[in-house]
C-alpha cells in the first residue's frame, strides 16, 4: 500500500513565523505535490514537483515555496506566515506514467496566529 | 484556463434513494479521477476515468464520463448511510496536474 506520510497533523504558529511541513512517501514516486484545502473552494495547487530538486508553480504559489532533495520527500515552506495562510495543506504523490491516481497523506491543519 | 464545477455542493438524501452528482469542465481533458473524503481524512481514490464512454462501478457507486459533454457522473444507487462524505472529481491537466472540483458533501439520512 502506498503510504504518504505528512509531518504534523496540527500545527499553530505566530505571523511572521518561517513554517515547514514535510512529506513523506514510500512508493518511488516521481511526482509530488502540495496541496490547500478551504471550504467551498476544493484543493488548490501550490507546487508540484517531478524530479529531485526540480519544482514547478502550481495555480497560488505566492508566499510558498518548496524543497525536494530526495525523492521521497517534499518539503512545503511558508517564508513568513500570515493569517491567510490558515488552512489544511495536503501533500499527494503519485507515478509520472501509468494513468494511476495521485494518493494523499493525512493532511496538516495550519493555524497562523 | 481549465475550471471544474461540482453541482450539487450539498445534498442530503434519504437511505434508499438514488442520486447523481456532477461534474463539469470547461477545457478538453481525457483523464478524469473521482475521490471520496471523510471528516478529518485524507482523500482515497474511487475511480479513474481514461475515455469517452466510461463506466467504472463499484458497489453503490457508478462513474461515468462523456468527453464530449465534458461531463462526468457520480451516481448513488440506493443509499446508505456510510456513503456519507464529501465528494471530489477531478480533471487532468496536462501531464502531471490536476484540477479539482469544489467538492459535494453528502449526508445520508436513516
Amino acid at each position: 500500500d502506498v503510504k504518504v506520510t505528512q509531518s504534523s497533523r496540527y500545527l499553530v504558529k505566530r505571523t511572521g513565523e518561517k513554517v515547514f511541513l514535510e512529506c513523506v512517501q514510500d512508493m518511488d514516486h516521481e511526482n509530488m505535490f502540495w496541496y490547500r484545502q478551504d471550504p467551498g473552494l476544493g484543493l488548490r495547487l501550490i507546487y508540484f514537483s517531478y524530479d529531485v530538486k526540480m519544482k514547478e508553480k502550481g495555480d497560488i504559489p505566492e508566499g510558498y515555496s518548496v524543497s525536494r532533495e530526495k525523492k521521497e520527500r517534499f518539503s512545503l515552506i511558508l517564508e513568513s506566515a500570515s493569517t491567510n495562510q490558515t488552512s489544511m495543506y495536503l501533500c499527494a504523490s503519485s507515478f509520472a506514467w501509468g494513468r494511476k491516481p495521485q494518493h494523499f497523506g493525512d493532511g496538516t491543519r495550519l493555524s497562523i496566529l | 484556463e481549465l475550471k471544474v464545477e461540482q453541482n450539487p455542493l450539498f445534498l442530503s438524501m434519504q437511505e434508499g434513494k438514488n442520486y447523481t452528482i456532477y461534474c463539469n469542465y470547461s477545457t478538453t481533458s481525457d483523464r478524469l479521477y473521482w475521490y471520496r473524503q471523510d471528516p478529518g481524512k485524507s482523500l482515497e481514490s474511487l475511480f479513474v476515468l481514461l475515455s469517452n464512454g466510461a463506466v467504472k462501478q463499484e458497489g453503490r457507486l457508478m462513474a461515468s464520463l462523456d468527453t464530449k459533454a465534458r461531463l462526468s457522473t457520480l451516481h448513488i444507487t440506493a443509499a446508505v448511510h456510510d456513503l456519507s462524505a464529501t465528494y471530489f472529481c477531478a480533471v487532468q491537466q496536462g501531464a502531471q496536474k490536476l484540477v479539482f472540483g469544489q467538492g459535494t458533501r453528502l449526508t445520508i439520512n436513516p
